[in-house]
């Protein structure tokens, strides 16, 4: 597909168990982002790639969060010992980022519905 | 702190009726404010606006920007049931590496 995808769709969990969540980006787009949603909210940023290395992760909550993105493509945000307020939607976006100066459009995926029980 | 508020939170109107949703903002070095259009789950691209006072167009929408004043406006024209879905706005700093604040979004109900 040409879109970004993000992988589950939905994912219910108990508290304190682990979770990941996977974030395919569109091809040759070397920036990624993570943002968390929740209800009647909009998102909030988590944390941005640029190509393998995390360049901003100032918006993690703490530290049971963490992601990943071994070979500049696809991405995993993996929560440790969830907790009922990680309830969210987790929604991933990819932009191109070309040279310095240019702007680019971030587009995002359908997001995860993470519901931790 | 970085801020981003829209106005108004839910909007519920009839078919064919004109909308104007708001955004205002506060960012220490702005870069760019993005509007986006959310249904179900994934926000979809509107617009991009940079500069004061032009006015970007797509269709039945139209958004325009005001550096001065902080803010924009979206408008909607002879809306369409099709319309209904949440709206975000969003501001990108400079020297951030892109990553986008929102506001909380204007929810749009558009009734036959």
């Amino acid at each position: 597909g040409a879109g970004v995808s993000q992988t589950p769709s939905n994912k219910v969990t108990e508290k304190g168990k682990y979770v990941e969540l996977r974030c395919d980006p569109i091809s040759g787009h070397t920036a990624l982002y993570w943002y968390r949603q929740s209800l009647g909210q909009g998102p909030e940023f988590l944390i941005y790639f640029q190509g393998t290395g995390a360049a901003d992760d100032s918006g993690l909550p703490n530290d049971r969060f963490f992601a990943v993105r071994p070979e500049g493509s696809v991405s995993t945000l993996k929560i440790q010992r969830t907790e009922r307020g990680d309830s969210a939607v987790y929604l991933c976006a990819s932009s191109l980022n070309g040279p310095a100066g240019t702007q680019e459009t971030q587009y995002f995926g359908p997001g995860t519905r993470l519901l931790v029980l | 702190e970085d801020k981003v508020v829209q106005s108004p939170l839910s909007l519920v109107v009839h078919e064919g009726d004109t909308v104007t949703l708001n955004c205002s903002y506060e960012v220490t070095n702005f870069r760019s404010l993005l509007w986006y259009k959310q249904e179900k789950k994934a926000p979809t691209f509107l617009f991009m606006l940079t500069s004061s006072g032009i006015e970007k167009k797509s269709g039945r929408l139209s958004s325009i920007l005001d550096k001065k004043e902080l803010f924009s406006i979206l408008n909607i024209t002879a809306t369409q049931t099709g319309d209904s879905a949440i709206y975000l706005c969003a501001v990108e700093p400079r020297n951030q590496g892109g990553k986008l604040i929102f506001g909380q979004g204007t929810e749009l109900s558009v009734k036959p």
